[in-house]
């Protein structure tokens, strides 16, 4: 079963807005990274957050951690037609025994020019 | 710096045959993974190879194997194929053994006929 939940499953916003995509998960954590993959080709590792970590930013995109509700959130402001791709979340259990990372169903993001 | 690379992009087999798959993983970095990517399945966890022995696997088969070459470079290999095994597989490489970032090639697509 997966680890991670994102949702919403699809997203589509115009140009400008802003994309907020949510993941929970099950288990404990080490860490919690975000993805983005276009249109089924490889994996873009877009950021980190650390199971210490309440917030992260990184150009437009933010992250938040709350590890009590086993959730976070991807943030993307100001959104752009290039945006446009799957996003997912992964986490590195706790209880891992060797660093696979798990994935959620991921969202998928149409930003319209 | 080079990132992970991946060969065949695609490959297209017939059910019964082997295909054999191949990741070179980014300079430096230690730790190979493979993951199964099906429609509508997600991303699973296939196997991490780390300093040449297979450290992790996740739940398929025995038919999926694979090795990790003393250059650090891997192969998956998925015998007696099976329409079900019709993917993109993905190989990721990181530094080390420790919760990591996990880098993506841009995948293999292989379709079973």
């Amino acid at each position: 079963s997966q680890q991670g939940e994102e949702d919403p499953q699809a997203l589509s916003i115009q140009e400008g807005e802003n994309a907020t995509m949510n993941c929970s998960y099950k288990t404990s954590i080490n860490n919690l990274q975000w993805y983005r993959q276009n249109s089924g080709r490889g994996l873009v590792h877009l950021i980190l957050i650390r199971s210490n970590e309440r917030e992260k930013h990184s150009g437009r995109l933010r992250v938040t951690l709350d590890t009590s509700k086993k959730s976070s959130s991807l943030l993307i402001t100001a959104s752009r037609a290039a945006d446009t791709a799957s996003y997912f979340c992964a986490t590195d259990a706790h209880n891992n025994a060797g660093n696979m990372l798990t994935f959620g169903g991921g969202t998928r993001l149409m930003v319209k020019p | 710096e080079a990132g992970v690379t991946q060969s065949p992009t695609h490959l297209i087999k017939t059910r019964g045959q082997q295909a054999t798959l191949r990741c070179s993983p980014i300079s430096g970095h230690t730790s190979v993974y493979w993951y199964q990517q099906a429609l509508g399945l997600g991303l699973q966890f296939l196997l991490w190879y780390d300093e040449g022995e297979e450290r992790n696997r996740g739940n398929f088969p025995p038919r999926f194997s694979g090795r990790q070459f003393p250059n650090y470079s891997s192969e998956l290999n998925v015998n007696a194929l099976e329409l079900e095994d019709s993917a993109l597989y993905l190989c990721a490489s990181s530094f080390g053994h420790l919760p990591e970032t996990q880098y993506f090639g841009p995948g293999t697509r292989l379709l079973v006929l």
